[in-house]
């Protein structure tokens, strides 16, 4: 019955390497997001994608691509990983474009970079 | 578990003050957020109020916290058709934890 789910809930891992956080919503949604959550628990937007194109793109660096393979999945990739990258990230769909309809959040990742 | 729940929908006139109340679960939270999300936008952070406080003031918006009863409130004073948007509550459970989100209310202006 999960609504938007995230994958993995955790990821540890070490400067330097690639890795990817997975996004799936059932709702039959037509846009996602990317939000980072920063140490002081602000949320700020990354990416936004409007049925599989990015609408949104906020100013994060390059080693950050989001890459939409279907309407209902919104997976990140991060290369070469950073100390910074630390951080809680968050998914999240609605029906329609944002602002319009309320937006559902996944659970979150939390990424820790060593 | 956590929990944070808004009402959905709330229609107010030009000009007159709007209140949107959140309950949260967690009395352990530190502290409270108040996003608001408009159109073309992802959630922008609005306001935040520390656990330790009963209310903070700014400008047009005056948040309340009843720590006792785990609600939180957004007064919007003369509000604006610009105010017009969806309005989420987050609360920020203990530790180095996510955020938890309300479903948000989407706040109507009427001209």
């Amino acid at each position: 019955d999960t609504a938007v789910s995230q994958t993995p809930k955790y990821l540890v891992t070490q400067m330097g390497n690639d890795k990817s956080i997975k996004c799936e919503q059932n709702l039959g949604h037509d846009t996602m997001y990317w939000y980072k959550q920063d140490s002081k628990k602000f949320l700020k937007i990354m990416f936004s994608y409007n049925n599989k194109e990015l609408i949104i793109n906020e100013t994060v660096p390059n080693r950050f691509s989001p890459k939409s393979p279907d309407k209902a999945h919104l997976n990140l990739h991060i290369n070469s990983l950073e100390l910074g990258d630390s951080a809680v990230y968050f998914c999240a769909s609605s029906k329609g474009l944002a602002g319009q309809e309320t937006q559902y959040f996944g659970p979150g990742t939390r990424l820790l970079v060593l | 578990g956590e929990d944070v729940e808004q009402s959905l929908f709330l229609s107010v006139r030009e000009g007159d003050s709007s209140v949107i109340n959140c309950t949260y679960t967690d009395s352990s939270s530190t502290y409270l957020y108040w996003y608001k999300q408009e159109p073309g936008a992802g959630l922008q952070l609005l306001t935040y109020i520390f656990s330790n406080m009963d209310m903070k003031q700014d400008q047009r918006l005056t948040v309340l916290l009843n720590k006792k009863d785990k609600h939180l409130s957004l007064r919007i004073a003369d509000t604006q058709t610009g105010d017009s948007a969806i309005y989420f509550c987050a609360e920020s459970p203990s530790g180095n934890t996510p955020l938890v989100f309300g479903k948000g209310t989407r706040l109507s202006v009427i001209a």
